[in-house]
């Protein structure tokens, strides 16, 4: 299994401000992805993050808003750009390992 | 691209008796089926995944089982317990593709 550390877990932010997540695996993995889950909602992949090269985006998100970096095999941040009450969401990052894909906790983002 | 459909949304039972969720599919390419078990204020836990080559798969008080001619897989809990009480999503993926299509996820709750 892979075990994996988001930072924070939890955060207030203001209207207009930027946030960056954290995302640390315990293993090497190639594939990273981010993914969002608005309130009482399902999950919808964001973006598909490998090592060494640019960000898949899926469609409705784009690079300006949700700018990833991947700058190794155990790491990737997402940010969160120019945040309205519409980006209060949990986002979670979600690994390929071991043929299977395992989530993180989630980082619970409430935009006032 | 594919679409995965779950239901019920929400389902009540009562401790001790047996639960079923079922999903369907539409693109005959999925291969890999997961089912994950969200708790308030986590992120999903994987608790059972089959692959298109089985029918059936069981661990424990849990089983999932899949019909590819019809395009339809199924978690079955059984002997359940309260905590077992918590949100549970289907996904589907092929193996050209290692993004999850997740369904809408069903809320189970067991009545003591």
């Amino acid at each position: 299994s892979a075990v994996i550390s988001q930072k924070p877990s939890r955060d207030i932010c203001q209207r207009g401000t930027s946030l960056t997540i954290q995302c640390q695996v315990d293993s090497q993995v190639t594939m990273m992805f981010w993914y969002r889950q608005q309130p009482g909602q399902s999950l919808t992949l964001i973006a598909t993050a490998n090592q060494g090269s640019e960000a898949t985006y899926e469609s409705g998100f784009v690079i300006d808003k949700f700018p990833i970096s991947r700058p190794n095999l155990t790491f990737s941040t997402l940010t969160v750009s120019n945040m309205s009450p519409e980006d209060s969401s949990i986002y979670l990052c979600s690994v390929y390992h071991g043929n299977t894909i395992y989530f993180g906790e989630g980082s619970w983002l409430t935009v006032v | 691209g594919e679409n995965v459909e779950q239901h019920p949304s929400t389902l009540s039972v009562q401790e001790g008796d047996s639960a079923v969720i079922k999903c369907t599919y539409s693109d005959s390419a999925s291969n890999y089926f997961p089912w994950y078990k969200q708790e308030l204020g986590k992120g999903p836990q994987l608790i059972i995944d089959i692959r298109s080559n089985v029918g059936e798969k069981k661990d424990q008080r849990i089983a999932v089982t899949l019909n590819k001619t019809a395009k339809h897989f199924s978690l079955h809990i059984t002997e359940t317990q309260p905590e077992d009480s918590a949100v549970y999503f289907c996904a589907a993926k092929n193996f050209g593709n290692e993004k999850l299509t997740f369904g809408t996820g069903t809320r189970l709750t067991i009545i003591p």
